[in-house]
C-alpha cells in the first residue's frame, strides 16, 4: 500500500509569510507524528496526534507553529510569521496505533527554505 | 545530557565487508525501544531495525543486526556484505516508557567504496 505522503516536496518563502505542510499518513494508521530536521542533525519531535486530537504538542518550539487533524487523517503543520531559522526539513511519520512498541513509517519531508 | 549518542559522523566501508555503526543512549526508565533508520540522499527516513529493552535476544533484518549491550547502554547497528547503496545517513533514535516521541541522534554517514 501506499506509504506516508507529504506535499509540497519544497516550499520557499519569504520571512514574515505564512505557510501550510500538509501530511497524508497510510491509512488506517491513527498515530500521526511531526518532526523537525535541521540541516546536519537528527530530527526532532514537534507533535503527536492520537485520532483527531494533539495528544503530545510539547516540541512545538512556539505559538507560530500549529497543528490540526480534523478527521482523524490528514494533517497540516501550519507556520506564523516565518522566520529564516524555521527552515529546515519538515517530516511527517505515522504508526498504526501509537503504541510505545510501534515502528513510526516516515514521509519524504517538506523542505522549507524561508529568505 | 544527551539521550542518544552517535559518535561517528562518517564512516568509510568496502563493498562486500561488515560495518559497525556506534550508538550509547542514557535512560532511566527500564522500558524503552531502540530503532535505527537510514535515510539516503533523497530525504525518506526508512526504517531497518528495532530492539526492545525486554528482548532477550539481539534484533536481525537480513543485512543487518543490532549489538544491544544493556549494561554498557549501547546498541550498535551492524551491516553485512556491504552494499553500495547502503551510502546513506544512519540514524539511531529511543523511546521511552509509555513515550510517542522518538530521540534521534546526530547520525552516521556511511559511505561504502567501490
Amino acid at each position: 500500500g501506499a506509504g506516508v505522503s507529504q506535499t509540497p516536496s519544497n516550499k520557499v518563502t519569504e520571512k514574515g509569510k505564512y505557510v501550510e505542510l500538509r501530511c497524508d499518513p497510510i491509512s488506517g494508521h491513527t498515530a500521526l507524528y511531526w518532526y523537525r530536521q535541521s540541516l546536519g542533525q537528527g530530527p526532532e519531535f514537534l507533535i503527536y496526534f492520537q485520532g483527531t486530537g494533539a495528544a503530545d504538542d510539547s516540541g512545538l518550539p512556539n505559538d507560530r507553529f500549529f497543528a490540526v487533524r480534523p478527521e482523524g487523517s490528514v494533517s497540516t503543520l501550519k507556520i506564523q510569521r516565518t522566520e529564516r531559522g524555521d527552515s529546515a526539513v519538515y517530516l511527517c511519520a505515522s504508526s498504526l496505533e501509537g503504541g510505545p512498541w510501534e515502528t513510526q513509517y516516515f514521509g519524504p519531508g517538506t523542505r522549507l527554505l524561508v529568505l | 545530557a544527551q539521550k542518544i549518542t552517535q559518535t561517528q559522523p562518517g564512516m568509510f566501508v568496502q563493498e562486500k565487508e561488515a560495518v559497525t555503526l556506534d550508538c550509547t543512549y542514557d535512560t532511566s526508565d527500564p522500558s524503552y525501544g531502540l530503532f535505527w533508520y537510514k535515510q539516503p540522499s533523497s530525504g525518506e527516513m526508512i526504517f531497518l531495525i528495532y530492539q526492545g529493552s525486554y528482548d532477550q535476544q539481539n534484533a536481525t533484518e537480513g543485512r543487518y543486526s543490532l549489538n544491544f549491550q544493556k549494561a554498557r547502554k549501547s546498541a550498535n547497528l551492524v551491516i553485512s556484505a556491504s552494499q553500495l547503496g547502503d551510502s546513506a545517513m544512519y540514524f539511531c533514535a529511543m523511546r521511552e516508557g509509555a513515550g510517542n516521541m522518538l530521540t534521534f541522534g546526530g547520525g552516521t554517514r556511511l559511505m561504502v567504496k567501490p
